[in-house]
């Protein structure tokens, strides 16, 4: 059974960069049928697509956060990562890693989710 | 964006009651649209894709109809485990979006 784990820190400053690393067992990250990406939910609101990455580095982004956003991939650990930058209060939200099906655009694996705020 | 709407935006019922969750695009998406469900505390799971596709392991009293900009999420006998949160998303173009979500409470 897969299984996604989202670790990194709950608490971040102003205008620093959020990390968070999304640990994958019981599968590959090394497969072309999937994609690896992150989708947050602010506290009460509805879901946002972040972006997506392949394990061979090809990524997309959502574009209202392309320029604060980096996601990577280590298919050695078979993690894959995520980093936002210059984050203020607004980028409060429970952080999901998932795995997409790459053609299809459906998540149909979530890791549990991590709440991380924004705060000094 | 692909804007997606749904209603209602809560809808309380009871054990057994036939149920149908509404999601509006703001464009033609074809078929794809795909459905989650959403518990207190816990990720979405995939119920429906493609439209009206049941995901393995999904019971048989959810399905899930519509194309173009108007979709319908049903559940045919309202149980128990079925109160949360459900949500459409639309995989048609990029960025794929989500709708805000309809709460499911029992009455």
């Amino acid at each position: 059974q897969l299984q996604l784990q989202v670790s990194g820190p709950r608490l971040v400053k102003p205008s620093e960069t959020l990390s968070l690393t999304c640990t994958v067992s019981g599968g590959s990250i090394t497969s072309n049928s999937y994609s690896w990406g992150w989708i947050r939910q602010p506290p009460g609101k509805g879901l946002e697509w972040i972006g997506n990455i392949f394990y061979s580095g090809t990524a997309s982004y959502n574009p209202s956060l392309e320029s604060r956003i980096t996601i990577s991939a280590d298919a050695s650990k078979n993690q894959f990562s995520l980093n936002l930058n210059s984050v203020t209060a607004a980028d409060t939200a429970v952080y999901f890693c998932a795995r997409r099906i790459a053609v299809a655009v459906r998540f149909d694996y979530w890791g549990q989710g991590t709440l991380v705020t924004v705060s000094s | 964006d692909i804007q997606m709407t749904q209603s209602p935006s809560s809808l309380s019922a009871s054990v057994g009651d036939r149920v149908t969750i509404t999601c509006r695009a703001s464009q033609s998406i074809s078929s794809y649209l795909n459905w989650y469900q959403q518990k207190p505390g816990n990720a979405p799971d995939l119920l429906i894709y493609a439209a009206s596709s049941l995901q393995r392991g999904v019971p048989s009293r959810f399905s899930g109809s519509g194309s173009g900009t108007d979709f319908t999420l049903t559940i045919s006998s309202l149980q128990p485990e079925d109160f949360a949160i459900y949500f459409c998303q639309q995989s048609y173009s990029s960025p794929p979006t989500f709708g805000q979500g309809t709460k499911l409470e029992i009455k």
